[in-house]
């Protein structure tokens, strides 16, 4: 089984509905992340997220919105969506220690198409 | 982070060495040079890290110049599943707060040919 897996794998909807991404590991990792991937560019930080407690905003967080339900659950809503949120989108979570930081460990995406 | 240079795209034989250069010329002192790669819109997979002295794992072998002003990611003997966007990251190994994601830019897209 997948270390961190991501529901849907795709979805299409309309302007202005709200939608959930959710992410899930099973790594035991403490750090969790959302990241967006736009055609032919890197990706982009949205919101990370340290422990239960601890959420931080990214480079490109307005529009969005996450939840850390537990240590192993972190979610990401679209409040209302608009068509230039169409992206992939993934989620990444790493380790505590100092050495495993930066060692990000990625799901397999989520394709999001806003009409 | 520190600044990288990559070119937009290579080609390598199957069978062959691939050496993907980076450049970081604004390199600090504490900064590491990560390595990962994306397989047609998977998800992004480490590779490796290092600081100044070469390093190698089941993967791929780093090189980094003694200036560190620059660095190849070395695939010793490519496949076809080596087709991917490889992306080179300088960060320090720990910034305790602050933007914490990684910073990936647009990477160098190796393609192996047959």
């Amino acid at each position: 089984d997948a270390d961190v897996t991501q529901t849907p794998r795709n979805r299409i909807t309309k302007t202005g509905k709200r939608i959930m991404l959710e992410c899930s590991q099973t790594k035991g990792h403490d750090r969790m992340y959302w990241y967006r991937q736009d055609p032919g560019l890197g990706l982009r930080l949205i919101y990370y997220s340290f422990d239960v407690k601890d959420i931080n905003k990214g480079e490109i967080s307005d529009g969005y919105s996450v939840s850390r339900q537990a240590q192993a659950k972190f979610s990401l809503s679209l409040e209302s969506a608009i068509p230039n949120q169409t992206a992939l989108y993934f989620c990444a979570t790493s380790g505590r220690g100092v050495i495993s930081y930066n060692e990000q460990f990625f799901g397999p995406g989520t394709r999001l198409t806003v009409l | 982070d520190a600044k990288t240079t990559q070119p937009p795209s290579m080609d390598c034989a199957e069978g062959r060495a691939a050496n993907l250069p980076c450049n970081h010329s604004t390199i600090s002192g504490n900064e590491y040079v990560y390595w990962y790669r994306q397989i047609h819109s998977q998800g992004p997979q480490y590779i490796i890290h290092g600081l100044k002295n070469n390093e190698t794992n089941e993967m791929a072998s780093l090189i980094i110049t003694e200036d560190r002003k620059s660095s190849t990611l070395i695939l010793p003997h490519a496949t076809l599943r080596d087709t991917a966007v490889y992306y080179c990251i300088v960060r320090v190994l720990y910034s305790g707060g602050g933007a914490d994601g990684l910073t990936f830019g647009k990477g160098t897209h190796l393609i192996i040919q047959p």
